[in-house]
């Protein structure tokens, strides 16, 4: 069975465009959450999707917002960049959540450059 | 509000060695907890996770830890350190209902020496 797959893997971007990450989960997945990983601030929790719609969300500004598709895949699109964007982007499938305890399965990561 | 501690930024221990990783987690309800190793330029891969069954949980590559309510703990440990166990460990709580809503530790990379 495929994992979790990410694109673009690599992305450079001018402060003030907007940019657009994908994410396609496991097969069968209906749960994806995104993080964002930097050296200062660690890994922190984006929003999760289930069946289209957001279920929990981040302190991230409102700059930062997601999708997703019937058919699970998922984007997050992040406008007016920063140069503090720059990060992984992680997107991380599961097949449902109830309680909680459904392990989560990372993709290898979206590494966004804000210049 | 829940929070997950891990005690060092690093550790270095020798090939065959006691590996040992702190983590405290606060949570004001029944927590779940994960342990995650991420390799260079990789995602993150689950090690073992506690869902309040067993309080001491085994995991892949050797890794087991023990779930210590009184003490708020979840440490991570194997037996003996193998040069491929270099990576950098998070250590997770799992909060919310009805969705995930994971909070990470800082991190903590593991040097392995031969």
């Amino acid at each position: 069975k495929a994992g979790v797959t990410q694109t673009p893997r690599y992305l450079i971007k001018t402060r003030g465009q907007q940019v657009t990450l994908s994410c396609s989960p496991i097969s069968g997945h209906r749960s994806v959450s995104w993080y964002q990983q930097t050296p200062g601030q660690g890994l922190q929790f984006l929003f999760e999707y289930f069946s289209e719609t957001q279920r929990n969300k981040g302190n991230f500004p409102g700059r930062f917002s997601g999708r997703q598709f019937s058919n699970s895949r998922s984007e997050m699109n992040v406008s007016t960049l920063e140069l503090g964007d720059s990060a992984l982007y992680l997107c991380a499938s599961s097949l449902e959540s109830v309680g909680n305890t459904d392990t989560q399965y990372f993709g290898p990561g979206t590494r966004l450059t804000v210049l | 509000a829940q929070s997950v501690t891990q005690l060092g930024s690093h550790v270095s221990v020798s090939e065959g060695a006691l590996v040992l990783l702190r983590c405290n987690y606060s949570s004001s309800v029944p927590p779940y907890l994960f342990w995650y190793v991420q390799y260079p330029n990789q995602g993150l891969q689950l090690l073992l996770k506690y869902t309040s069954a067993a309080t001491l949980v085994k995991g892949i590559n050797g890794f087991e830890a023990e779930f210590k309510k009184s003490e708020t703990s979840f440490h991570l440990t194997k037996p003996s350190a193998h040069m491929s166990d270099a990576a950098e460990y998070f250590c997770a709580v799992s909060v919310g209902t009805g969705g995930f809503k994971t909070i990470f530790g800082a991190g903590t990379r593991l040097f392995v020496k031969a």
